[in-house]
């Protein structure tokens, strides 16, 4: 089965600083999506950002960016010029490929606080 | 963008009553519903899966007799929470993905929190 771990539970970052969240997972498969998941207070899902895993190059949207290492089986994200509005809960999610319209799996999720 | 209505976003019930929950896709079809259980700062946890037409596939460990599904069209799918308890209360969303998105295509409702007094 497959796992997704986020071993930060708690994140802080200083205003326009730059936040880096940890991801790992473990799969067999090789055609599989990754995902990270924004939950503000309101608790509203919010897609940050994907990357398919067979592309190589790093997904990137806006001031988020991820770092893929497929062999390490690690997925990074990072924040740069942090903004208040960032402060949330951010999710790691797992899909495998394919059309069968499988599940999510979601990591346990790390708290992101920015501070002014 | 694809948009999913959750409504109630909040409701509170007596206990031993039956709440209903219901997720509307707005501006598309959605082929598969899954619906999650979120306790206070943890992750989601996956209940069940839906697709239009068919019976739900409950995950270990959800009782399919308390908490219903029904996804009878491609554009609505319900959970009835029934019999609720204390225990039952929690946050609860739905994600839906939709026919002709590319596969990394879910929406997520904007959730309900159940308090069962």
């Amino acid at each position: 089965a497959q796992t997704v771990t986020q071993s930060q539970p708690e994140m802080s970052v200083q205003e326009a600083e730059t936040v880096t969240l940890s991801c790992t997972y473990d799969t067999s498969e090789s055609d599989y999506y990754l995902f990270w998941y924004k939950q503000p207070p309101s608790r509203q899902m919010i897609l940050v950002i994907r990357q398919e895993a067979y592309k190589q190059q790093n997904a990137t949207e806006n001031r988020f960016s991820v770092n893929f290492q497929k062999a390490a089986k690690s997925f990074s994200l990072k924040i740069s010029d942090s903004q208040l509005g960032d402060a949330a809960m951010y999710f790691c999610a797992y899909r495998r490929g394919g059309t069968s319209g499988s599940r999510l799996t979601f990591g346990e999720g790390t708290q992101l606080t920015v501070n002014p | 963008g694809a948009v999913v209505s959750q409504h109630p976003s909040r409701v509170i019930c007596k206990s031993g009553t039956s709440v209903k929950i219901e997720c509307r896709s707005l501006d598309f079809q959605a082929t598969t519903m899954f619906w999650y259980r979120q306790f206070p700062k943890k992750s989601l946890m996956l209940m069940a899966t839906s697709n239009e037409g068919s019976k739900a596939t409950y995950e270990q460990g959800v009782e399919k007799d308390k908490f219903l599904i029904n996804h009878a069209s491609l554009t609505l799918s319900t959970l009835t929470v029934t019999s609720a308890h204390p225990e039952d209360s929690s946050f609860y969303i739905c994600s839906a993905r939709a026919i002709g998105t590319l596969n990394y295509g879910y929406t997520f409702g904007s959730g309900t929190r159940l308090t069962v007094v």
